[in-house]
């Protein structure tokens, strides 16, 4: 019963490729976040969505995609692969704006390995 | 958000208690601080959050000054598995919060 699952855990590809990654939760949240872990273990995020609307989108390529089907399922798609998108990227959910403690909620990440 | 600077890394023995002193000196009235840590290969998990004085959970406690333009987080008789790094966020949680993670403290626990 993991709270945030993404797959997959691993992906190595070739520079040029177009990839996804998928992030579910089932803690019944309304807010779903994409980040970016680079080598240097910065954290930063990238986007965030609530009630599969798009609210916040930082500067990030437009080679990235973040696609909500539903509101427990935030993928990110990513075209034309670079060597800089090598990292690990994790998926957070949290409860909408109503609730005081906005305790995110992190998936186990996805390590990205571009060649 | 308001801007943390962390000690960027810390060394303790188990069964200590280690205090990891975070200051934000632009922190606004609305803020709140959140505390979060890492374990390696993993996603950042949510440790602690208050506002002022003092806060205790299960896994540590949080001590705000009165200025509250620092904040110490406490862990109480430390163990090997509390090896990890420990990220200090200061952020309006209203709304949709946008989790700002500076570089964190790196603790490391020996025998």
């Amino acid at each position: 019963d993991t709270a945030v699952s993404q797959t997959p855990k691993y992906l190595v590809t070739q520079m040029g490729n177009d990839k996804s990654i998928k992030c579910e939760q089932n803690l019944g949240h309304d807010t779903m976040y994409w980040y970016k872990q680079d080598s240097k273990k910065f954290l930063k995020i990238m986007f965030s969505y609530n009630n599969k609307e798009l609210i916040i989108n930082e500067t990030v390529p437009n080679r990235f995609s973040p696609k909500s089907p539903d509101k427990a399922h935030l993928n990110l798609h990513i075209n034309s692969l670079e060597l800089g998108d090598s990292a690990v990227y994790f998926c957070a959910s949290s409860q909408d704006r109503e609730t005081l403690n906005n305790e995110q909620f992190f998936g186990p990440g996805t390590r990205l390995t571009v060649l | 958000l308001a801007k943390t600077t962390q000690p960027i890394s810390m060394d303790s023995y188990e069964g200590q208690e280690v205090n990891i002193t975070c200051s934000h000196n632009n922190i606004a009235t609305n803020d709140y601080i959140t505390w979060y840590q890492q374990f390696p290969s993993q996603g950042p998990r949510f440790i602690i959050q208050g506002y002022k004085t003092k806060v205790t959970n299960e896994v540590a406690s949080l001590f705000i000054p009165a200025d509250r333009k620092s904040s110490t987080l406490s862990l109480p008789r430390v163990s090997l598995s509390d090896t990890a790094v420990y990220y200090c966020l200061v952020g309006d949680i209203t709304g949709f919060q946008k989790l700002v993670f500076g570089t964190g403290t790196r603790l490391l626990v020996s025998p």
